[in-house]
């Protein structure tokens, strides 16, 4: 069983929708919580962070962290084609590694 | 402005061939690592430095080597006994525990292709 799961979709909405990204999770010392944006043919960039549980949000994109269920979401709302891309979850445990574990990424594309 | 140059964005190699991917940040992060992206396949990490003279192994460093000479620079080279080195190599890099971010800054990668 992988550290993260993340559905690899691909996830087609319209316009406008909104989208409800997730990944789940094994490890309970994860205490960093990452949403990286991907397009094509482009390295990732950082979308959303967050630390321990809650939420945040930040224009049309909200992260939620669950920990006592191991799961993270992340919504956009008012979908846009330029949201089109690829999302990718990752997470580390505290301490001073840095090393990430990323899920294996949610290809979204959105439909004018 | 600040940031992680990978170079050659698009690099073909012979069988057999060894080949080197640049890598270079200007963000004074100690920590930078290496990563190949496979269709389906996530990021799967290859090698990982925390500071300068030192690297790790990640999952699946066969096939490949590092150096760390200076904070600003981590090469990878890509040697004739990685069997299948087609792939898309994305460099990384990140500042140490306890400063404001947390997360990864990524090159723009590099596409290699077997010929």
């Amino acid at each position: 069983q992988k550290e993260v799961e993340q559905d690899p979709g691909p996830l087609s909405v319209p316009e406008g929708a909104i989208v409800s990204l997730n990944c789940t999770y094994s490890n309970s010392a994860f205490q960093y919580f990452m949403w990286y944006r991907q397009y094509s043919r482009k390295g990732p960039e950082l979308l959303m962070y967050t630390y321990s549980s809650g939420n945040k949000e930040d224009g049309r994109f909200t992260a939620q962290v669950d920990k006592s269920s191991k799961y993270i979401s992340l919504f956009i709302r008012d979908s846009q084609p330029s949201d089109s891309a690829t999302y990718l979850c990752a997470m580390r445990e505290y301490g001073n590694t840095g090393k990430l574990i990323f899920g294996q990424g949610t290809t979204l594309q959105v439909k004018p | 402005d600040g940031g992680i140059t990978q170079s050659p964005k698009y690099l073909f190699r012979k069988e057999g061939q060894n080949v080197t991917l640049s890598c270079e940040q200007n963000l004074n992060h100690d920590a930078m690592y290496w990563y190949r992206q496979d269709p389906g396949q996530g990021l799967r990490l290859i090698y990982y430095s925390q500071i300068v003279n030192d690297f790790q192994k990640g999952d699946i460093a066969e096939g490949y080597s590092v150096s760390r000479e200076k904070k600003e620079s981590f090469p990878l080279t890509v040697t004739s006994a990685q069997k299948n080195p087609t792939a898309f190599y994305l460099c990384a890099s990140s500042s140490r525990e306890g400063k404001a971010n947390y997360g990864y800054t990524f090159g723009s990668g590099t596409r290699l292709t077997v010929v």
